[in-house]
């Protein structure tokens, strides 16, 4: 079975850092796409990060030089390393495996997620 | 970046009604689009790829269409277990993926 747990999320202090896990079973999270989503308490979901199978990575503009993503092969396991957090990216953090919905074509989807973990950024 | 736009942001129907719901996107993705479920306190779930694409296991019931800019989400028959809040995505080539900001669909 596919799966993805999700951990580390935490309460932060305005300008710390965190990191949170993302570890998969029933797929190699490098022979994948994994992505962040995040989602702040009543609000809609919005795509973070990706970590293509090949090795690229892309940001949201919204964390772009505070965040990185990461993958460790040994693990089957993406992190998301977050710095110089703020009260705007409190949410829960989701991953999910991104795949293409046909073989070779380029749309890639979210098709297996994590139930996510919280990460809180108050004083 | 593309911005994705639903319609409405929330709609009330009775179980059995037939329920629409439109996402536009700021510009041509071809049928890059996705829709996902969220029910409350749950986690999304894929329904649709390729904008008309049903996911394995989605009751037939569910159906999207378009291409370009303008996309629909159709449940013919709502059922009980529908009630929830449903987002399109834009899946286009390269990220930075969006999504809309979401259509809550409530009992009448």
């Amino acid at each position: 079975e596919v799966q993805l747990v999700e951990s580390g999320g935490d309460l932060v202090q305005p300008g710390g850092s965190l990191r949170v896990s993302c570890a998969a079973s029933g797929f190699t999270v490098s022979s994948d796409q994994v992505s962040w989503v995040r989602q702040a308490p009543g609000k809609g979901l919005e795509w973070v990060s990706v970590i293509y199978s090949g090795g690229s990575i892309y940001h949201a503009e919204s964390v772009k030089g505070r965040f990185a993503i990461s993958r460790d092969h040994s693990k089957n396991t993406v992190y998301l390393q977050m710095n110089s957090l703020r009260a705007e990216d409190t949410a829960v953090y989701y991953c999910a495996r991104t795949r293409p919905g046909v073989p070779g074509t380029p749309g890639l989807y979210m098709d297996v997620w994590g139930k996510g973990t919280t990460v809180t950024v108050s004083s | 970046d593309i911005q994705m736009t639903q319609s409405p942001s929330s709609v009330s129907a009775s179980v059995g009604d037939r329920v629409t719901i439109t996402c536009r996107a700021s510009q041509g993705i071809s049928t890059w689009l996705a829709w996902y479920q969220q029910k409350p306190g749950k986690v999304p779930k894929l329904l649709i790829y390729g904008a008309s694409s049903l996911q394995s296991g989605v009751p037939s019931r569910f159906s999207g269409s378009g291409s370009g800019t303008d996309f629909t989400l159709t449940i013919s028959s709502l059922q009980p277990e529908d009630f929830a809040t449903y987002y399109c995505q834009q899946a286009n080539s390269f990220p930075p993926w969006t999504f809309g900001q979401g259509t809550k669909v409530e009992i009448k």
